[in-house]
């Protein structure tokens, strides 16, 4: 079974810190596909990134930068210089190739960001 | 281009009704996809719809069922509401439903069961 930790409850940092996300997960796939998500207080779910498991590639988006390590099953996620509009709950999820398109998540890091 | 929408916002229900959440997929996607989400947790999966018929099931029971209709809308329905089954149900659709395919997320539907 496929499962999503992420360790991290809650982050209060103030604005312009950089700060990380932490994100590990367990599955016996060797090919699978790594979300982030942000869910702002209105609720919906907002894409930030998706990464192929063959793709070890670091990925850099402006703030965001995320650094994925097959060897250790983390796929963590930095801002930079931290803004109060990043204050939300962000998730970490997974899917396999195989079957549905199921994704499977932790359960989420809430960032505060203070003025 | 719409997005996901869900429909109603909010709902109010005691336990042992039925209640019926409906969901409009993104122009163009075939595939939805629905999530409970229970305060505080991450997403849930339900199950998944494609062309009509599910194409995927997580670990609910049969009293949660679903429908998709020849324009990729989607039903959740849910009979014998339980307590626990007060969370926000999210929508999300697909064009494909292969895995590399963003999922695009509704508002959600905050059910709460009294």
């Amino acid at each position: 079974a496929q499962k999503v930790t992420q360790a991290q409850t809650e982050i209060s940092v103030v604005e312009k810190e950089d700060v990380t996300l932490d994100c590990v997960y367990e599955t016996r796939d060797t090919t699978y596909y790594l979300f982030w998500y942000k869910q702002p207080p209105s609720g919906e779910l907002v894409f930030l990134i998706r990464r192929n498991s063959f793709d070890e590639q670091n990925e850099i988006s402006g703030r965001y930068s995320w650094n994925f390590q097959k060897s250790t099953s983390s796929f963590n996620f930095t801002i930079t210089a931290s803004q109060v509009v990043d204050s939300a709950v962000y998730f970490c999820a997974l899917v396999r190739i195989q079957g549905a398109q199921k994704l499977v998540f932790g359960q989420g890091t809430r960032l505060t960001i203070n003025p | 281009e719409t997005g996901v929408t869900q429909s109603p916002t909010h709902l109010i229900k005691t336990r042992g009704q039925q209640v019926t959440l409906r969901c409009s997929s993104q122009s163009g996607h075939n595939t939805v996809s629905w999530y409970q989400q229970a305060l505080g947790q991450g997403p849930q999966f339900i199950f998944q719809y494609y062309r009509e018929e599910e194409n995927g099931r997580g670990n609910f029971p049969p009293r949660f069922s679903g429908l998709q209709f020849p324009n990729y809308s989607s039903e959740l329905n849910v009979n014998a509401l339980e307590l626990d089954d007060s969370a926000l149900y999210l929508c999300a659709s697909s064009w494909k439903r292969e895995a590399s395919n963003e999922q695009f997320f509704g508002p959600g539907t905050r059910l709460t069961v009294l």
